[in-house]
């Protein structure tokens, strides 16, 4: 079955610099994985997808994601955080039409 | 600007009670999803449709869960009996077939 994995349950980081959260994968065959971000009370929100193509994938919010396939990995990037970044980050792969979401890293940026 | 629209977004009820929460999907998606999200079991795919039929329940409690849609534009979560352990917060989201899939606001279950 795929699956996917955040090791990081809190990733810290001082606002103004670049940040990364993990995300590692496990399918079989070729993947379709997708990064969402869920603000406090809100619902989750899609920031970016790979589904094949270039391994570097631009979204919102100035988020990209690199698509990794020796090391099984699709780690979330931003060159320069901001306060208002602080959220709950949520992986997720398709697994047959249904999404499966990873355990999810909360973001904190501080001033 | 299209988006799923869930009520109730906030819900108390007293255990033993039914519940019904109610998402209309986006016009032209074909595939709903029911989402449980609690902070010990992160998100748990409950449920999820294609046009309208059940594609896969497994992660449903199945004696007191039930999910319909009983026309393309609503899909409903029913528990009955409720019971504390259903407080969560439950997501109905929609999309096409292995693509993009749009999250509501979510129902915040309270269940005492």
């Amino acid at each position: 079955a795929q699956s996917v994995a955040q090791p990081e349950d809190q990733v810290n980081v001082a606002e103004g610099n670049p940040l990364t959260v993990k995300c590692t994968y496990s399918v079989s065959g070729n993947p379709y994985l997708f990064w969402y971000v869920q603000y406090p009370n809100r619902g989750l929100q899609f920031l970016l997808k790979y589904i094949t193509g270039d391994n570097l994938v631009k979204g919102s919010y100035g988020f990209e994601a690199e698509f990794n396939k020796s090391q099984t990995s699709f780690h979330l990037k931003k060159p320069s955080a901001l306060v208002s970044d602080s959220a709950l980050y949520f992986c997720a792969v398709d697994q047959g039409g249904k999404l499966i979401f990873g355990q999810g890293t909360e973001l904190s940026v501080k001033p | 600007d299209a988006r799923v629209t869930q009520t109730p977004r906030h819900k108390v009820t007293e255990m033993g009670q039914e519940v019904t929460m109610r998402c209309q999907p986006i016009l032209g998606h074909n595939t709903v999803f029911w989402y449980r999200q609690t902070m010990m079991q992160g998100l748990e795919l409950l449920a999820y449709f294609r046009n309208r039929a059940p594609l896969d329940d497994s992660g449903m409690p199945k004696d007191r869960f039930s999910a319909e849609m009983p026309d393309a534009t609503l899909a409903t979560l029913k528990i009955q009996p409720s019971e504390p352990r259903d407080s969560a917060v439950y997501f109905c989201a929609s999309g096409l077939p292995r693509n993009t899939i749009y999250f509501g606001e979510g129902s915040w279950l309270t269940v005492v």
